[in-house]
């Protein structure tokens, strides 16, 4: 059974700062780590992928992975409240397989 | 189509009715997929469709659901003498892989209400 552990939140951050989430997963044979927004009522849309090790640089997002440690996270630096949403983490096999995903951390950003 | 296209978005049925939730997926994705998002959890994987073939169904609760992408292209999940617990939103993605770690772009869900 592959799982993908999340902290549900609420986690809550000042406007400006930097907000960090948390993901682990369980399968080692994991090949693809993806970080999806998620406002209320609304579908799930990608925000990043990372594939190595290392960290992963897109505007105000950073994706880190470990897959030692079998850990991934998302940095967002200069936090907007528009950034406020729940932020699901999703593991893929990199095979023919759909992704697990994790039950989602929700963020709050306090103007 | 410009994107994953969901119908109905809302679905109100009595306990015991079936229901048939549509999905016209990004056109030339040939792969899809089927999520169960319950309020508060992350999606579940239904079941994943190559084309027409479905190669894995192994997320699909009971044999009270099931799924179908006839020519390829639109898939069905059909939902037969619904229970409380079916009510969620049913997320479809699509991708142009045939690799199903590759990214998913989703439809807006169809949320389905079961009295």
């Amino acid at each position: 059974q592959k799982e993908v552990e999340q902290n549900s939140g609420p986690l809550s951050v000042p406007e400006g700062a930097i907000a960090s989430l948390n993901c682990t997963y369980s399968d080692r044979g994991s090949q693809s780590f993806f970080w999806y927004r998620q406002y209320s009522g609304k579908s799930p849309e990608l925000i990043m992928s990372i594939y190595s090790n290392g960290d992963k640089e897109d505007g105000r997002f950073t994706a880190q992975l470990n897959k030692a440690s079998q850990y991934v996270s998302l940095l967002i630096r200069d936090s907007q409240p528009s950034d406020s949403a729940t932020y699901l983490c999703a593991v893929g096999g990199g095979g023919a397989d759909g992704l697990t995903f994790g039950k989602g951390t929700h963020l709050i950003i306090q103007p | 189509g410009a994107g994953v296209s969901q119908s109905p978005r809302y679905k109100v049925a009595k306990r015991g009715q079936d229901v048939a939730l549509r999905c016209d997926p990004i056109s030339g994705h040939v792969s899809l997929f089927w999520y169960q998002q319950a309020l508060g959890q992350g999606p579940e994987f239904l079941t994943y469709f190559q084309n027409e073939a479905q190669l894995d169904k192994s997320g699909l609760p009971s044999d009270r659901f099931f799924a179908e992408r006839p020519e390829g292209s639109v898939s069905t999940l059909k939902i037969q003498r619904t229970q409380q617990e079916d009510s969620a939103v049913y997320l479809c993605a699509s991708t142009h892989d045939y690799s199903g770690a590759n990214v998913l772009t989703f439809g807006a869900g169809s949320r389905l209400t079961v009295l």
